[in-house]
């Protein structure tokens, strides 16, 4: 079975304080994903990334930046956090950008 | 206009009803099509993956594409407590520049003993 694992699934940071989300898959996969989820627009896409190394933008990329510098773990920071990242975010790998495996996500809250 | 779109419901039934539950798209470049069903507080796990017309079955559970009108439906036959949960549909579009994966924004669906 493909494991995708997120470090925390519940994080409480301070607005102004740089986050870093971990996830690690365990399938060799080449792409990665990072969404957040809120109730009302469904998941959207932050970032993905396709090789080691390699990042592309997503629909809302705007506060946060991703590191891919092993092909197993791609991290997502928030450089500075503000109340509206508030949110559920969900890792995911896959083989081929098709079926997506996702990771059991970290429910962010900023103060 | 959304390119995906989904009742969010939520959707309520008694244990053992059937289970219908509906996309439609507005793009007819997607090609692929999935059902992810997501328990609270936990990731989006694949149930059903297709990429022609027609049905797929996989237990109690049935995957229907119809390309022409841009909709499809998952069926969950027999349905069962442990069957509440949110369900979303996912559309890839085949692009050169990489493959673009559309999610509806989900169907809560609760089933009641």
């Amino acid at each position: 079975d493909v494991k995708v694992t997120q470090s925390s699934r519940y994080l409480v940071k301070r607005t102004g304080e740089k986050v870093f989300l971990e996830c690690v898959q365990d399938m060799d996969h080449e792409n990665m994903f990072w969404y957040r989820q809120d109730p009302g627009l469904g998941l959207r896409l932050i970032y993905f990334s396709y090789d080691v190394k390699m990042k592309e933008k997503g629909d809302i990329p705007e506060g946060y930046s991703v590191s891919r510098e092993k092909k197993e773990r791609f991290s997502l920071i928030l450089e500075s956090a503000s109340t509206n990242q508030t949110s559920m975010y969900l890792c995911a790998s896959s083989p081929l950008r098709e079926k997506l495996f996702f990771g059991s996500g970290t429910q962010l809250s900023v103060l | 206009q959304k390119e995906v779109e989904q009742d969010p419901g939520p959707l309520s039934v008694p244990e053992g009803a059937i289970v219908s539950l509906n996309c439609t798209y507005s793009n007819s470049a997607f090609q692929y099509f999935m059902w992810y069903r997501q328990y609270s507080r936990k990731g989006p796990e694949l149930l059903m993956y297709t990429y022609s017309s027609g049905n797929k079955e996989d237990g109690r559970f049935t995957a229907q594409v119809d390309k022409s009108s841009k909709y499809i439906s998952l069926f969950i036959r027999d349905s069962q407590p442990s069957d509440s949960a949110t369900y979303l549909c996912a559309m890839i579009m085949i692009k050169a520049a990489g493959n673009k994966l559309t999610f509806g924004g989900g169907t809560r669906v609760l089933v009641k003993p």
